[in-house]
């Protein structure tokens, strides 16, 4: 059982709609990532929150963007959808970055 | 060239038998590397990590040869439970974000 929970599991959204996403990591973890994983694919690095700053980004645009919370909750928030968004997106929480990352079970976007 | 290359796969074996996935990396700084397996539809999971040569843990034995910048992981044993996709993993970047390879998909054939 992960101890790092996202929600919703799965949503449906229309394109141009915006959508957040919420990850609720393990306690004491001040590092929390989010990746993009499309069918088929490895998981894609979209951000990562360090105590509440974001101290690294991918390649993705300004649209993805996310907050981190005192309370090691964080979200990841999604404007203008597009039809290529749809994805499975991981958040994914850590102690120190040599301790590896602990996934949560994802949510599952479909944009149609 | 890709941060991190996989094994295209699929690999397909009989329970029992021995396989080996290979992952190729191109940032020569990167100084460790993680397995992890991900089962349909699930969040991946971290199976072993590799800091030095190299690491093992039951049937499972992970290989880093830093000259030619390669890692592998190998499954002595197959069982049924290790159909999964591997995923080779670099952490890397100035956030140590982890840069995943594409995966390779296992099947354990009974």
């Amino acid at each position: 059982e992960t101890g790092v929970t996202q929600s919703p599991t799965h949503l449906i959204k229309t394109r141009g709609q915006q959508v957040t996403l919420r990850c609720s990591s393990q306690s004491g973890h001040n590092t929390v990532s989010w990746y993009q994983q499309a069918l088929g694919q490895g998981p894609q690095f979209i951000f990562q929150y360090y105590r509440e700053e974001e101290n690294g980004r991918g390649n993705f645009p300004p649209r993805f963007s996310g907050l981190q919370f005192p309370n090691y909750s964080s979200e990841l928030n999604v404007n203008a959808l597009e039809l290529d968004d749809s994805a499975l997106y991981l958040c994914a929480s850590s102690l120190t970055d040599t301790s590896g990352y602990t996934f949560g079970s994802g949510t599952r976007l479909t944009v149609v | 060239r890709k941060e991190v290359e996989q094994d295209p796969g699929p690999f397909n074996v009989p329970e029992g038998a021995t396989v080996a996935f290979n992952c190729t990396y191109s940032n020569s700084a990167s100084q460790s590397f993680f397995w992890y397996r991900q089962d349909c539809r699930k969040e991946p999971k971290l199976l072993m990590s590799v800091y030095s040569s190299g690491n093992e843990d039951g049937r499972f034995t992970a290989q880093l040869n830093r000259a030619s910048q390669y890692i592998s992981l190998l499954i002595r044993d197959s069982k049924l439970s290790d159909s999964a996709t591997y995923l080779c993993v670099s952490p890397s970047g100035s956030a140590r974000q982890l840069t995943f390879g594409s995966g390779t998909q296992l099947t354990v054939l009974p």
